[in-house]
């Protein structure tokens, strides 16, 4: 049973446009959500995060929106750059512990 | 942040054979992670590895078929035993920053079963 799921397994997005990556969730437990960006050959590194009881968040290009009661979460770039191209990974962590779940994965490419 | 390290960062094992993954912090932290992400599957937490107590196995994971180490605050191992072709996967260390609760990882292990 997938928690978190990311339903679309790659995106292609013109430079300078907006990349809009989706992730969804059915445990209504979890109150923390992160993004995590990661390049072939290395792991994955943190990019944005949000807690439950905010419903935006905003780091320069990067947003996350939190929907809580359509547990869905979407992380916005933009503009986009073709050095964002990886693979993206939304993560949920439910109260009071330090487990993530992670999704499957998009894979961005920003096409120049 | 933390700076993490990983060794090896590939190997190729054969069937029946183990393999001990090497992880190591530039700073002192106390919770440490093992993840494993199979092909096209998101990454999945093997166990927790808290210094000075035994190591907690998530569901489906085993201290038979994947032990740990935590001999210090700044080192973990995990040994895949026995392993198989569906052993098959990167393999993640990380650690949580306790003040904002993310998690850095390491740079990973690919490992391929024969």
């Amino acid at each position: 049973d997938q928690q978190v799921k990311q339903n679309s397994p790659s995106l292609s997005v013109q430079e300078g446009r907006i990349s809009i990556l989706n992730c969804d969730y059915t445990n209504s437990m979890f109150d923390y959500f992160l993004w995590y960006k990661k390049y072939p050959a290395e792991g994955p590194t943190f990019l944005i995060s949000i807690s439950s009881i905010k419903d935006k968040n905003e780091d320069g290009r990067f947003t996350v929106f939190l929907n809580k009661s359509a547990k869905h979460l979407s992380l916005h770039i933009v503009p986009s750059q073709p050095g964002d191209s990886a693979v993206y990974f939304c993560a949920a962590s439910p109260s009071g512990t330090y487990k993530y779940i992670f999704g499957t994965g998009t894979r961005l490419k920003v096409l120049a | 942040s933390a700076v993490i390290s990983q060794k090896p960062s590939r190997d190729i094992c054969q069937r029946g054979t183990s393999l001990t993954i090497q992880c190591q912090v530039d700073s002192q932290v106390t919770m440490m992670f093992w993840y494993r992400q199979q092909p096209g599957q998101s990454l999945t937490l093997i166990a927790t590895a808290n210094q000075g107590s035994e190591a907690t196995y998530e569901s489906g994971f085993v201290i038979d078929k994947f032990p740990i180490s935590r001999p210090n605050l700044t080192f973990s191992t995990l040994t895949v035993s026995n392993m198989s072709p569906e052993d098959s996967s990167i393999y993640l260390c990380s650690v949580e920053d306790a003040e904002n609760y993310e998690q850095y990882f390491g740079p990973g292990t690919r490992l391929t079963v024969t």
